[in-house]
This record gives structure tokens, sequence and C-alpha cells, in this order.
């Protein structure tokens, strides 16, 4: 069992927007503004989509954006395209100066 | 720009030691803005947290695997290390090294990741 919780799965159809939720708790999300977001397709090396709850790396989308309110952060992709298709990971630092994740998220983009 | 990338052994026998290495270009292990992380993937599973060296060489591991995982780094080779003792089917997975950015506090840079399987 992951110690932050995603959905399974989230689906949506091109030029659509969805969200990808991530519960925490008071000594993770809760504590820190240390959330970051990855995207891990198979056979690739995984992407870092959003550091420090809403920062965008250089070269990522725009339609990527992220927020955080309490133990829950959350990630929003806005205008979907095919390409967007992937498992999305949140993670988190913890008060036990250690890191934790999500479950991932299954995007399909109908 | 970095690049990382992990090799080992694909199968590892019950109770056995899991060794894996990550080769780095483009980048150094002694700069004081990173540290460098081990993690894994069991299948159907998510991420998990492994552990962490930086650049004074303090190693930092995830308390679930106890004194199973040792981490190091070889400066000589680009070299990260890990190594798993007393292995079961429970560590089979995609393991991936990963450098950790101490200013955007997220993993910049990732290893592709090898697939090691526990079995007899």
């Amino acid at each position: 069992q992951s110690a932050l919780t995603q959905p399974a799965s989230v689906s949506g159809s091109p030029g659509q927007s969805i969200t990808i939720s991530c519960t925490g708790t008071s000594s993770d999300i809760g504590f820190y503004v240390y959330v970051s977001w990855y995207q891990l397709r198979p056979g690739k090396a995984p992407k870092l989509m959003i550091y420090d709850v809403y920062n965008r790396p250089s070269g990522v989308s725009s339609r990527f954006s992220a927020s955080k309110s309490g133990i829950t952060a959350s990630l929003t992709i806005s205008g979907l395209q095919a390409d967007d298709e992937a498992d999305y990971y949140c993670s988190s630092y913890t008060t036990s100066d250690t890191w934790v994740f999500g479950g991932g998220t299954k995007l399909t983009v109908l | 720009q970095l690049q990382m990338q992990e090799s080992g052994p694909g199968l590892v026998g019950p109770s056995q030691t899991l060794s894996l290495t990550c080769t780095v270009s483009g980048g150094s292990f002694s700069s004081d803005n990173y540290y460098w992380t081990w993690l894994r993937q069991p299948a159907g599973e998510g991420l998990e947290w492994l552990g962490r060296i930086d650049g004074s060489r303090y190693t930092k591991y995830n308390p679930s695997l106890k004194s199973r995982v040792t981490i190091s780094v070889d400066t000589s080779k680009n070299q990260l290390s890990l190594r798993l003792n007393s292995v079961t089917a429970a560590d089979t997975a995609v393991y991936y090294c990963a450098r950790y950015g101490i200013s955007s506090h997220s993993l910049d840079t990732w290893g592709q990741g090898t697939l090691v399987t526990v079995s007899s």
C-alpha cells in the first residue's frame, strides 16, 4: 500500500481537462510544499513534470498545472493530447526525512 | 546534459544479494546541490524510495528496508551503486536511479530503469 493515495485511473478526450488528486497526511503533503509529479511511460526514463507543488521545469508544457490544499495535492492537464497518455505519480518529502510516492494514476486519452 | 543508466543482473536468487550500478555521464557526484537516489517499482504497484547519498557520502535509507540496503558512489567510475541483501520475491521490481535536486526538492533526472527478478 502506497503512502500517498491517487485514483488508479482517469480518462479524458483530446482537448478536455483532467485532474489527478494525491492525498497524504499531515506528515508529508500537509507539512511541506515539497510535492512533485512524475510522468512514467514504458521504456522511457520517468520525467519530472512539477516540483515544489506548482512549478514546471523548463520544457514542460504550460498545459500542466498543479496545486495543494491541506493534505491533498492535484495535477491538472488541460487541452489533453494523445501524447499525455502515461502513468502519473505524486511524491512528497516527509517529516521522517524520507520521500513517499503515490500508487500512480493511469491516464487514458480516449 | 546529465544521463543516468542502470545496469546489473536481471535475475537474483532468493536470499542472495542484489547489486546494481548506475553510470552517470555529464554530472559530478561531488556537487553539494544534489542527492543521488535509488527507487523501485514492483509490477502493478507504485514507486518506492529506497534511499539516497549526498556529496559528503551521507546516506539515508527507507526504514522499511531496515539494514538490508546500502548505497555508495565510486567517483573514479562515475557510478552509483545499490546493494540489497537477503532478497525475496517481494524485491522483484524495476529499479531506478535518479538525481535529486536540493533546490527543486525533486528528482530531476532518471535512468530508464532495470528489471530485477528474484527467483530460483
